[in-house]
């Protein structure tokens, strides 16, 4: 959805160095989420936020954080990252309940 | 925790086949969301199952919510090239549980 921004879309990096990967919405939604996905293995949740004060581990937390700036951004950082980060991060928002997801259209990470 | 199985991971098809894509829960669930994502897409929103035993159309795609609703599949008839992708279920356990499904990857020989 045009409504789900990510930057940067694609990014080339070396092991140990800080990432941040963003995310802003026009939707109005209060929660947002941020996925990785491998090949073969789906999607993963990584970190969630129900609201701007609100914040969630998912599955696979370890080795990330998250900022929920305002309600429309939504930034997630590899402070150190390493190899077995490389995959394509996805950042989604939904209304509250049960609504459908939005995504964006993914940041695709290679870490060297 | 909650367990989702999703089935097949893969299939492959000759266009004008049928094709089907089960999503299974060891919990019972309080509804089941349906996404289907692109080549080089995102995964987009198709639908969601609330009731016990629900059915869903939309054009030849049919969605089931089981009895118990613990399962769920999404079927195809007659798949055209345009419903090449990967198909993932999300299931709500409620409490906040967000695991999508595995995927089914979809593919078809035209």
């Amino acid at each position: 959805d045009a409504d789900v921004t990510q930057t940067p879309r694609n990014r080339i990096t070396k092991t140990g160095k800080r990432i941040m990967l963003e995310c802003s919405q026009t939707k109005g939604h209060d929660r947002m989420y941020w996925y990785r996905q491998d090949p073969g293995l789906g999607l993963r949740l990584i970190y969630y936020s129900f609201d701007v004060k609100d914040i969630n581990k998912g599955e696979i937390s370890d080795g990330y954080s998250v900022s929920r700036q305002a309600q429309a951004k939504f930034s997630l950082s590899l402070e150190s990252a390493i190899p077995n980060q490389t995959a394509l991060y996805f950042c989604a928002t939904s209304g509250g309940g049960n609504q459908p997801q939005h995504f964006g259209d993914g940041t695709r990470l290679s870490i060297l | 925790g909650q367990q989702v199985m999703q089935i097949p991971q893969y299939q492959h098809v000759q266009e004008g086949e049928d094709f089907t894509t089960y999503c299974n829960s060891s919990t019972t669930l309080s509804n089941i969301q349906w996404y289907k994502q692109r080549p080089g897409g995102h995964p987009v929103f198709l639908i969601q199952l609330v009731k016990s035993g629900e059915v869903k159309k939309q054009k030849r795609l049919t969605f089931q919510f089981g009895e118990a609703k613990k399962n769920s599949s999404l079927h195809i008839t007659a798949t055209q090239t345009t419903d090449v992708g990967t198909y993932f279920c999300l299931p709500d356990q409620g409490a906040q549980k967000l695991v999508f499904g595995q995927g089914t990857r979809l593919t078809i020989n035209p």
